[in-house]
């Protein structure tokens, strides 16, 4: 069946970088964008940008330009996000999805926790 | 871009019919079919119940329905059962490859 599963738990601290991985299959990977969506404590989703696993092209949304680099691996079918400077603020689960976002995000990941703690 | 604008809360009760909006505007949810709705339980994935505005994935029981008008998108809940209680999320296409979210609903059966 079609699954994203991704990498465990991280705690950060300020300043520091985190890298997030989640990995397909049950479908082609290069065939579907894979969005990238946090959830803070307390807060509502929040969408962060997506990658084209094919080309590798990815848009973020302005929140995040300069911060946020999404990238993927083919041949291990995995896309990964890695998120500099963190903040406290940075503190949240991050989810990965599948599109095309036109149709829905279908499925998503089980949810990354990171933690950015000094 | 700003969040789309949902009501914080809804309730009803067993059996009972719920209507959660979800408001943009021109740029987002009125200019494009791109409306799709997320059911979330805390600590779990969120789940895709509506895209395309109106069309519901495989899986997803009947009571659950969705509608636009203007800049408006609306789910429906019918029929409320205990398990529908869950926060639920709008999500729209904004134009130049951005997407936002509603700032989510939380669903409460009575």
């Amino acid at each position: 069946q079609v699954q994203l599963v991704q990498s465990g738990a991280e705690v950060k601290k300020p300043g520091a970088s985190v890298k997030v991985s989640c990995k397909a299959s049950g479908y082609t990977f290069t065939g579907y964008y894979i969005h990238w969506v946090r959830q803070a404590p307390g807060q509502g989703l929040e969408w962060m940008g997506w990658i084209n696993p094919n080309s590798g092209g990815t848009t973020f949304t302005q929140k995040y330009q300069g911060r946020v680099t999404m990238t993927r691996d083919t041949s291990i079918s995995t896309v990964y996000m890695d998120l500099s400077s963190l903040e406290s603020d940075d503190t949240a689960v991050y989810y990965c999805a599948r599109g095309p976002a036109t149709k829905g995000l279908d499925p998503w990941g089980q949810g990354t926790l990171v933690t950015v703690s000094s | 871009q700003s969040a789309l604008t949902q009501p914080p809360s809804a309730s009803g009760s067993p059996g009972q019919s719920v209507t959660i909006s979800c408001t943009g505007s021109s740029s987002d949810v009125g200019g494009y079919s791109h409306v799709s709705w997320y059911q979330h339980h805390p600590g779990k994935a969120p789940k895709l119940i509506i895209s395309e505005v109106s069309k519901r994935p495989s899986g997803v029981p009947d009571r659950f329905s969705g509608s636009k008008s203007g800049n408006t998108a609306s789910l429906t809940v019918s029929g409320l059962q205990a398990e529908d209680e869950a926060d639920y999320y709008c999500y729209s296409y904004a134009g130049s490859d951005n997407w936002v979210f509603g700032g989510g609903t939380k669903l409460t059966v009575l």
